[in-house]
């Protein structure tokens, strides 16, 4: 059991330029979940996978923000067009493997937009 | 909607003291509770979860009891150590969905 891992760690990019995230979760999970934490601030639901169906997307997730899950095993969180408003740390949690609720989270990727 | 409040911090101790957190929910259903901790720069870490109504989590020292009577999902410890520093995060999810976190509460041990 690697954990869940999240790529890049960091990313900083210009206002206007699309960005592209990568979370691997743990093998045996069917459950993905995208979250958002900006500082001082826990982390608030973006939207989740059960294998490769989107169940659930929060109202915070614009139009500018698509998430995928092609085969049911990794994910990929797109931004396009970014905003000063998006520089956040973005987690990837996974869960489903022991038939609880628990999620178990990445190290996130720290994103800011200059 | 779900709801998670905590205690306001910072929180400053010193070492070997009791530590009570406070969190309240509020929530459709009948969620299972966590507490998540993250420690200077690194992840979310899960430290403890109950899935019912008067369950206790435990792990590492610390425990929180699910009351349902009165909402509450408080964290405590009664010796706290230096390496507890860190943030402590409250949190509820309901039917394997999303997780509603409260907005942490910061921990300082001294020596």
């Amino acid at each position: 059991d690697t954990g869940v891992s999240q790529d890049p760690r960091h990313k900083i990019t210009k206002r206007g330029q699309n960005v592209t995230f990568r979370c691997d979760p743990i093998s045996e999970h069917n459950r993905l979940y995208w979250y958002r934490q900006t500082l001082g601030q826990g982390p608030e639901f973006l939207t989740y996978f059960q294998n490769e169906a989107q169940l659930e997307k929060s109202r915070l997730l614009s139009d500018r923000f698509s998430a995928e899950r092609p085969k049911g095993s990794f994910s990929t969180l797109e931004i396009q067009r970014t905003e000063q408003g998006d520089s956040a740390m973005y987690l990837c949690a996974s869960g489903g493997g022991d038939g609880t609720d628990t999620q178990y989270f990445g190290p996130g990727t720290r994103l800011t937009v200059l | 909607g779900n709801s998670v409040t905590q205690m306001e911090g910072p929180v400053t101790l010193s070492e070997e003291a009791f530590l009570t957190i406070n969190c309240t929910y509020t929530a459709t259903g009948y969620p299972s509770l966590f507490w998540y901790v993250q420690y200077p720069g690194e992840g979310l870490q899960l430290l403890l979860k109950a899935t019912k109504a008067d369950d206790k989590g435990s792990n590492k020292g610390f425990e929180a009891t699910y009351r349902k009577e009165t909402t509450s999902f408080h964290l405590e410890k009664g010796s706290v150590q230096v390496s507890d520093s860190a943030v402590y995060f409250c949190a509820l999810s309901t039917n394997a969905g999303k997780s509603t976190f409260g907005d942490g509460t910061t921990l300082t041990v001294k020596p």
